[in-house]
């Protein structure tokens, strides 16, 4: 079945640096990718709706100067949180819609400390 | 307002005790409802795809079905290792809605 890439799936950061996460789809063009944040024992939360080669669409009280999403190409999405705080601290999940329906990355664990 | 709720919020069964999960939603246009296994720090793990009412679909010891309004996920005799979060989300447009989950603990 399709997959759906995303690296790295923990990451450790200091406060104020930027961190990048990527999502591939590796058996399929996707022109939707989504980003979700997730926190503990709750659901997924959509963050943006991301299109190859448009501007990402977020979600209203997601910062969209601090989410930086690209879609670049058509198995590439990232989303990259500047100036992390610990309060960026949780779990992000992208998904790529294709054969109708949408596949999940691995997610990435990030830890701002 | 379009929206997908989940329940019970969580649920523990002892092993081989059959029971229901519900998800129930108000969205129009439903272009799919998805069935979905998450388990603790991973991404979610498809299961099922049912498109219109009166679908079933099955998998192991898993039947998901639906109505228009509401889906129920089946679970027969379940083992330990079923224990996990099951997410139902409905595709309407270019939108994918979650429901927030059931919990769902399997005891030996």
């Amino acid at each position: 079945g399709a997959v759906v890439s995303q690296h790295p799936s923990w990451v450790i950061c200091k406060s104020g640096t930027s961190v990048k996460i990527e999502c591939r789809s590796l058996d399929f063009q996707a022109t939707t990718m989504f980003w979700y944040r997730q926190f503990p024992k709750q659901s997924l939360m959509l963050m943006a709706t991301s299109n190859e080669g448009s501007k990402a669409t977020y979600e209203q009280g997601v910062e969209k100067d601090k989410f930086l999403i690209n879609h670049a190409s058509l198995t590439l999405s990232t989303l990259t949180v500047t100036s992390a705080h610990p309060e960026d601290s949780s779990f992000y999940i992208c998904s790529a819609t294709g054969h109708a329906q949408a596949f999940f990355g691995q997610g990435t664990r990030l830890t701002v400390v | 307002e379009d929206q997908v709720t989940q329940s019970p919020e969580a649920l523990r069964l002892q092993e081989g005790e059959s029971s229901s999960l519900n998800c129930s939603y108000t969205v129009s246009g439903l272009r799919g409802l998805f069935w979905y296994r998450q388990d603790p720090g991973k991404g979610p793990e498809f299961l099922f795809t049912l498109y219109s009412a009166g679908e079933e679909k099955e998998k192991e010891r898993l039947k998901a079905t639906l109505t228009k309004k509401e889906s129920f996920l089946h679970i027969t005799a379940p083992k330990p290792e079923d224990s996990a979060t099951y997410l139902c989300a409905v595709r309407y447009g270019q939108n994918f809605v979650f429901g927030p989950g059931t919990r769902l603990s399997v005891l030996p």
